[in-house]
This record gives structure tokens, C-alpha cells and sequence, in this order.
């Protein structure tokens, strides 16, 4: 079973900075099955990024994701107010589903 | 437009049971993988049971297994959760998401949740 562990715990940065949130898996993975989700207070996730680096349907540009193996990394290029959110970072494609524990993005 | 919709959930006392629902528009339901996600108060995701598409196979987390059972019914593009034998653990919001086949599995579409407390 794949464990997921994302670092940092808490991010807090500027509007306009550039975030870097990292997921390293307990052993190596596919690219193509390697998602990044967002989840707001009070809401259900949204996909962000799948098959490591493919943007979902209406995801804007500065959401870019990266890696291989083990290690991956989400960065969120021009931090804007409304990103404000837990990053949560999955392995999928089998069961079970993997998740990491998250990553909070402040914006200060 | 794709959407789930959860219904089911409540209060219920330790030991006792809850089904809960998931409506699905806008997609051809019969074609994929659905899967329940919970997550308890300030935590994080946890997965807890996926179903193929036609029913074929299931698999549960270690902890509800022989306790939840996933089930769907295709003619009604729904998916359920039955919960027998619940424990204060297993309070969280659930929530039903599906697997896009044509999007190596992703789950892409998720619902709004259903609340689900334990308590005496």
C-alpha cells in the first residue's frame, strides 16, 4: 500500500509569491496516476492537476505540477487571495485510493 | 452538467445503521468506477470503498470491511453506502466520486458530501 507524505504542513506567503508544495511517495509511482487536489473550507476537493502535470478542465495556468518516482511537486506560480486552501496530493487508478495529509496554504 | 449528489446522512447512536445515497447526472453512470471518500472533522481524506462499473468487484477499507457495503444501481444512476455496526470513528463527511475512464481513472467529479455523526 502506497503512503503518501506532503511537506510542508503550513505554508504562509504573499500574494504574488510562488508556493512549492512537495508529495513523496512510500514507493515509486506512475506519472500517469498522480493528481493534485484543492480543497476550501466547507467544500468537497477539486482536481487540479492529474497524471502528474495535465491541468483539469478549467484550472488556471499557474497551477503546474511536476515529478517522477517518488517525489512530486505542486507550485502554484502567482499566489492570488483565493488559494488560500488545503492542497491534498493522491495516488489513483487501484484501491485503495491514496491520499497525503495535506498541505495549508495561508495567504497573508 | 456532471454532478453527484449525497443524501443519507445523520445522526445515528453507535451500533446502529445508515444508508447513504449518490445521485449521478450528466454522465453515463454505467461506465464507471465510483468510489466513497470520508473525511472526519479537521482531518484529512480517507478513502473507503470503490465499486466497478457494473458491480463486478468491490473493495473496502480495512476497517469497515465486513461492516460497510457499497452497492449501485445502474437503472437509477445511483450509488449507495450501507453502514451497519457504526462506531464513533467513522464520523466524517462522505463523500461519492467517480473514476473517469477516460482520464486514467482520475476522480474528477466529486459531490457536495453527507454528514455522518456517531454519538450516543
Amino acid at each position: 500500500e502506497i503512503v503518501l507524505t506532503q511537506s510542508p504542513g503550513t505554508l504562509s506567503l504573499s500574494p504574488g509569491e510562488r508556493a512549492t508544495l512537495s508529495c513523496r511517495a512510500s514507493q515509486s509511482v506512475s506519472s500517469s496516476y498522480l493528481a493534485w487536489y484543492q480543497q476550501r473550507p466547507g467544500q468537497p476537493p477539486r482536481l487540479l492537476i492529474y497524471i502528474t502535470s495535465r491541468r483539469a478542465t478549467g484550472i488556471p495556468d499557474r497551477f503546474s505540477g511536476s515529478g517522477s518516482g517518488t517525489d512530486f511537486t505542486l507550485t502554484i506560480s502567482r499566489l492570488e487571495p483565493e488559494d488560500s486552501a488545503v492542497y491534498y496530493c493522491q495516488h489513483y487508478g487501484s484501491s485503495p485510493l491514496a491520499f497525503g495529509q495535506g498541505t495549508k496554504v495561508e495567504i497573508k | 452538467q456532471v454532478q453527484l449528489v449525497e443524501s443519507g446522512g445523520g445522526v445515528v447512536q453507535p451500533g446502529r445503521s445508515l444508508r447513504l445515497s449518490c445521485a449521478a447526472s450528466g454522465f453515463t453512470f454505467s461506465n464507471e468506477g465510483m468510489h466513497w471518500v470520508r473525511q472526519a472533522p479537521g482531518k484529512g481524506l480517507e478513502w473507503v470503498a470503490l465499486i466497478r462499473y457494473d458491480g463486478s468487484n468491490k473493495y473496502y477499507k480495512d476497517s469497515v470491511k465486513g461492516r460497510f457495503t457499497i452497492s449501485r444501481d445502474n437503472s437509477k444512476n445511483t450509488l449507495y453506502l450501507q453502514m451497519d455496526s457504526l462506531r464513533a470513528e467513522d464520523t466524517a463527511v462522505y463523500y461519492c466520486t467517480r473514476e473517469n475512464g477516460g482520464a486514467h481513472l482520475v476522480t474528477d467529479v466529486w459531490g457536495q458530501g453527507t454528514l455522518v455523526t456517531v454519538s450516543s
